[in-house]
């Protein structure tokens, strides 16, 4: 199957900062890409969806002006955290699709990055 | 809004035996895709098993099945000959034809004991 990546695995960062966290698409080229967040031993959470060369669609609850997702080519989507704080620490999840755009077409996750806000 | 629900927060299941997942669902759609996930301790979401709702013929991967009852909105997910390697969660997801985000059920924790 296709490949996505994520980069960092894991990050610690001082209260105030901001992290930026790439989701890539190796071996294919993902119109769209899906940011979730997972708290310990619950479910994936939908963030925001990133299409290719627009802005992102953020779901409700979720601030935009905190998490900033850039989407600027067909294999890299960001997010970046801004000002985090303690509370925003959590493991953050993207997932791609092809883009062929069909429904059934298999999302293909990256591997997840840990943050840690002290 | 559509929405996935599994009752079952934890499973355990000896080696070599049969346990089966249970998933619901809510939608006003007709046609939509049904899919379980397996997240290991690595975190590293994978797919399992996958179903297209025009399709009466339950899917099939290997030691995995599912039991698809569309009229009930019921995806169960069933594991045969349980191995050490089937611990894991599991997420029930459901996605719409326009093919916008998964949705995930809360997920059930599967243990399997020797």
């Amino acid at each position: 199957g296709a490949v996505v990546s994520q980069h960092p695995s894991r990050v610690i960062c001082k209260s105030g900062t901001s992290v930026k966290i790439e989701c890539r698409s190796l071996d294919f080229q993902a119109t769209t890409m899906f940011w979730y967040r997972q708290f310990p031993k619950q479910s994936l959470m939908l963030m925001a969806t990133s299409n290719e060369g627009s802005k992102a669609t953020y779901e409700q609850g979720v601030e935009k002006d905190k998490f900033l997702i850039n989407h600027a080519s067909l294999t890299l989507s960001t997010l970046t955290v801004t000002s985090a704080h303690p509370e925003d620490s959590s493991f953050y999840i993207c997932s791609a699709s092809s883009a062929s755009g069909r429904a059934i077409d298999e999302q293909f996750f990256g591997p997840g990055t840990r943050l840690t806000v002290l | 809004a559509q929405t996935v629900t599994q009752s079952q927060p934890e499973m355990s299941v000896q080696e070599a035996e049969t346990v089966t997942l249970s998933c619901t669902y809510d939608t006003s759609e007709s046609d939509y895709y049904l899919f379980w996930y397996k997240q290991p301790p690595s975190r590293q979401m994978i797919l399992v098993i996958r179903q297209e709702a025009y399709k009466q013929q339950n899917a099939t991967e290997n030691r995995f099945s599912v039991n698809f009852q569309k009229a009930a909105k019921s995806f169960s997910l069933k594991i045969s000959d349980s191995q050490l390697g089937d611990a894991a969660m599991y997420f029930c997801a459901y996605r719409n034809q326009a093919g916008t985000a998964l949705i995930f059920g809360k997920g059930t924790t599967l243990s399997v004991s020797s």
